[in-house]
């Protein structure tokens, strides 16, 4: 999964609970992002970030925030979890010398009930 | 109308079969195209990668790119039971530096 780590893998919580979700790598990548997905839409951007500190919106950002205090950590934090947030979320790194192939993570299965 | 469209299927073939998965797209500004394959509860996993229009080759696996059709193809060849799996096509622009993802098409080889 090169080197990136999810956590947790699975995770079922409470409408109107927060929940964050943890995108540790070990290989100093500068990019990393969030997807979710979903059947019959593939595969999402919520959010990304191009350093630490530096994060910007995806397609699919409302609701969720994030937040990168050291290189290695993406942090994804849904404030309010809500039934339609239900859904498989990726975590994905771009390679050092050519940011657009992007290698992703084994991802969590969240459901908020 | 999505930026990319891939049929979903799902796809059923026998072992052996050539299998061409498809996809479209809408925006010209895409300079470099990829086939992602995911196995059940995994993560995607770069299959193949291209900037060009034409033919990229990798054992059983071709990449096609027609750009002035806005159409790029996978083709297997001699299908395998543990080419089952999902498969998403995703392009993007050096400008962007995002990938959009089509749906992503189930396939299924019988053995």
């Amino acid at each position: 999964d090169a080197g990136i780590t999810q956590s947790p893998r699975h995770k079922v919580t409470e409408t109107g609970t927060p929940v964050t979700l943890r995108c540790h790598q070990t290989e100093n990548h500068r990019y990393m992002y969030w997807y979710r997905q979903d059947p019959g839409h593939g595969l999402r951007l919520i959010h990304y970030s191009y350093g630490v500190k530096d994060t910007d919106k995806g397609e699919v950002s409302d609701g969720y925030s994030v937040s990168r205090s050291k290189t290695e950590d993406f942090l994804l934090t849904l404030e309010s979890a809500t039934s339609s947030q239900t859904s498989v979320y990726f975590c994905a790194i771009s390679d050092r010398d050519r940011e657009d192939i992007q290698y992703f993570g084994a991802g969590t299965r969240l459901s908020v009930l | 109308q999505k930026e990319v469209e891939q049929d979903p299927g799902p796809l059923s073939v026998p072992e052996g079969a050539i299998v061409s998965l498809n996809c479209t797209y809408s925006n010209s500004a895409f300079q470099y195209f990829m086939w992602y394959r995911q196995y059940s509860r995994k993560g995607p996993e770069l299959l193949m990668y291209t900037y060009s229009s034409g033919n990229k080759e990798d054992g059983r696996f071709t990449a096609q790119v027609d750009k002035s059709s806005k159409y790029i193809s996978l083709f297997i060849r001699d299908s395998q039971p543990s080419d089952s799996a999902t498969y998403l096509c995703a392009m993007g622009s050096s400008n962007t530096g995002k990938l959009i993802f089509g749906q992503g098409t189930t396939l299924q080889v019988k053995p």
